[in-house]
């Protein structure tokens, strides 16, 4: 039972232009979420997060986006370089106050071409 | 480097033979983690360590798997009697006590049973 959905295995997008990252959760008592980039051969580098009690965070070119009556966040990347090729893990928080594991999607992977 | 480094990177080792991988966090943080990813998945969440004592422990990790973390520093993951499904990267990540959401993970182990 997949509790965090990332259902688009890969994307592909143009360099400069907006790549868009989705994630679905089922579990309504996750509070907090994040987004991990991972390279091949390395482990996974936090990117940015965001608190249920917010609808955006914005960090430079990435925003996180959550829709908590949909259960959905996204990642926008604006604009998107090469060098965010990577592979994105979406990852919740379970529980307030008793984060002590975070639940992780499958991720997607994305191609950003010059 | 001051970042969580991980020993071996790399482990190669036939079925039935014990394994042992070490974790160093960053100096200051108190909380440590282990983490499996198989291929085409997200990590799962093994154990957690707040300094030396072990708080919690997923029911992935089976009888035959071990962790400690003695001086409340650097941990180590063990595998006894090892098995081709124990293939896997295990990831290690620490984070300052209050801040787990934001972990900073290792390289990884990547281990093949043969």
């Amino acid at each position: 039972d997949q509790q965090v959905k990332q259902n688009s295995p890969s994307l592909s997008v143009q360099e400069g232009r907006i790549s868009i990252l989705n994630c679905d959760y089922t579990n309504s008592m996750f509070d907090y979420f994040l987004w991990y980039k991972k390279y091949p051969a390395e482990g996974p580098t936090f990117l940015i997060s965001i608190s249920s009690i917010k609808d955006k965070n914005e960090d430079g070119r990435f925003t996180v986006f959550l829709n908590k009556s949909a259960k959905h966040l996204s990642l926008h990347i604006v604009p998107s370089q090469p060098g965010d090729s990577a592979v994105y893990f979406c990852a919740a928080a379970e529980a307030a106050g008793n984060n002590r594991k975070l639940i992780w999607g499958l991720g997607t992977s994305l191609a950003v071409n010059p | 480097d001051t970042g969580v480094s991980q020993d071996p990177r790399h482990k190669i080792t036939k079925r039935g033979q014990n394994v042992t991988f070490r974790c160093d966090p960053i100096s200051e943080h108190n909380r440590l983690y282990w983490y499996r990813q198989t291929l085409g998945q997200g990590p799962e969440f093994l154990t957690y360590f707040q300094n030396e004592a072990q708080l919690e422990k997923s029911r992935l990790l089976s009888d035959r798997f071990s962790a400690e973390r003695p001086k409340g520093s650097f941990s180590t993951l063990e595998i006894q009697r090892t098995e081709q499904g124990d293939s896997a990267m295990y990831l290690c990540a620490s984070s300052p006590r209050q801040v787990f959401t934001e972990a900073f993970f290792g390289q990884g182990t990547r281990l093949t049973v043969v």
